[in-house]
């Protein structure tokens, strides 16, 4: 099917550690993207890519860097796992910067 | 930057009638205004879009509505289903000027009592 495909759909880990969510889209997009959608919903723009540049969302903590190892990858990673990282995290793509996106289903991650 | 309200927060409506959820948006320069439905444990899905240079868009039961004087747009739904319940999303971008991310409004929970 094509699709933008995120793993893990759940991922429950502790405080300090580092994990990675990977995104993969097969659309032949050249712009992707994380969202952050927290606890009342909100979806907002963590970072959007393509193999020229990457345009990071200046709140977002140097903690959490995407990792891109090809046009139809863009890999999440996070270390220092805080309680506040709790969240939904949604990889998206575009074929350009200027057209309609498509959404993964998500990743739920839960810190203890 | 982009500032996206959403109204109302929820919205429960008989199978049948029809649904209206509305959004405001702060940067007039957006040209860009997409709805995302969100079910229950997956992905946003783009269910329609509309373009600063159309004042209205329809497809099937649902319809948008763009008023760039007043920097609102709207998504209607008509003859609402169950399985039309699900969290929507409106969402505004400039498009055109290297900005590429999207501004979501805060979402709005659409149950339909069948």
């Amino acid at each position: 099917d094509t699709a933008v495909s995120q793993t893990p759909k759940y991922l429950v880990t502790q405080m300090g550690n580092d994990k990675s969510i990977k995104c993969e889209q097969n659309l032949g997009h050249d712009t992707m993207y994380w969202y952050k959608q927290d606890s009342k919903k909100f979806l907002k723009i963590m970072f959007s890519y393509n193999n020229k540049e990457l345009i990071i969302n200046e709140t977002v903590p140097n903690r959490f860097s995407p990792k891109s190892p090809d046009k139809a990858h863009l890999n999440l990673h996070i270390n220092s796992l805080e309680l506040g990282d709790s969240a939904v995290y949604f990889c998206a793509s575009s074929s350009a910067g200027d057209q309609p996106q498509h959404f993964g289903d998500g990743t739920r991650l839960s810190i203890l | 930057g982009e500032n996206v309200e959403q109204h109302p927060s929820t919205l429960s409506v008989q199978e049948g009638d029809s649904a209206v959820i509305k959004c405001t948006y702060s940067d007039s320069a957006s040209n860009y205004f997409p709805w995302y439905k969100q079910e229950l444990g997956k992905g946003s899905q783009l269910i329609i879009d509309i373009r600063s240079n159309v004042g209205e868009k329809k497809d099937q039961r649902i319809a948008v509505t763009l008023n760039k004087t007043a920097k609102h747009f709207s998504l209607h739904i008509t003859e609402t289903q169950p399985e039309d319940s699900a969290v929507y999303f409106c969402a505004a971008v400039r498009w055109g000027t290297g900005r590429r991310a999207l501004t979501f409004g805060s979402g709005t929970r659409l149950q339909v009592q069948p």
